[in-house]
């Protein structure tokens, strides 16, 4: 089966960088996707990889490396606006996607 | 601008009652995805279309969940009868079936079965 693993809180210092760790277990896949989902709110797209190394998108990165079976979300210059959940998904067959639990992060000022 | 439309927004029932969620989804996405998540079990799949026609219904409840698309711009999930372990948030999503698509995803119906 496939299945992806995240941890399920993260706390980082405002103005800090945080990596938020994804790995996976799969037969294939097309790629990663990263959402954001604020509390109360739907979750919204933030990346996705392909193909390994990295992909950047203004304060954050995602990086993938199909070899290791693990991804990770990185976020620089953190404001208090990204405490939130965020997911690492696998884009599968029938490019459908399969759910990692979620990665509370928790800023501090 | 285009977006996942979905309702009612919030759902108060009481067990036993039948519950209809619905969604539009963005204009010329053929590809929609019903989830539903709670604290416990983060987004699960329950459902996911594809020009209509379902691809994938194994995440649900088969004895009391059903899920439709009676046209390209109407979703809809029906529970019944209610239970109060339905209690979760509902989301809707669409897209498209491409390499790389992000999904579009509407804001949700919150139930709560009582």
């Amino acid at each position: 089966g496939q299945s992806l693993e995240q941890p399920s809180e993260v706390t980082a210092v405002e103005g800090a960088i945080v990596q938020i760790n994804c790995t996976y277990q799969t037969s294939g896949f097309y790629g990663l996707s990263w959402y954001q989902q604020h509390d109360g709110g739907a979750p919204t797209f933030l990346s996705y990889n392909a193909l390994d190394g990295l992909e950047e998108t203004g304060r954050f990165s995602s990086f993938l490396s199909r070899s290791d079976s693990y991804g990770y979300l990185l976020l620089q210059e953190l404001q208090m606006k990204d405490s939130a959940s965020y997911f690492c998904a696998l884009q599968g067959g029938n490019y459908q996607l399969i759910w990692g639990a979620g990665t509370k992060l928790i800023i501090k000022p | 601008d285009a977006r996942v439309t979905q309702t009612p927004r919030h759902k108060v029932t009481e067990m036993g009652q039948e519950v209809t969620m619905r969604c539009q989804p963005i204009l010329g996405h053929n590809t929609v995805f019903w989830y539903r998540q709670t604290m416990m079990q983060g987004l699960e799949l329950l459902a996911y279309f594809r020009n209509r026609a379902p691809l994938d219904d194994s995440g649900m409840p088969k004895d009391r969940f059903s899920a439709e698309m009676p046209d390209a711009t109407l979703a809809t999930l029906k529970i019944q009868p209610s239970e109060p372990r339905d209690s979760a948030v509902y989301f809707c999503a669409s897209g498209l079936p491409l390499v790389g698509t992000e999904a579009f995803f509407g804001q949700g119906t919150r139930l709560t079965v009582v």
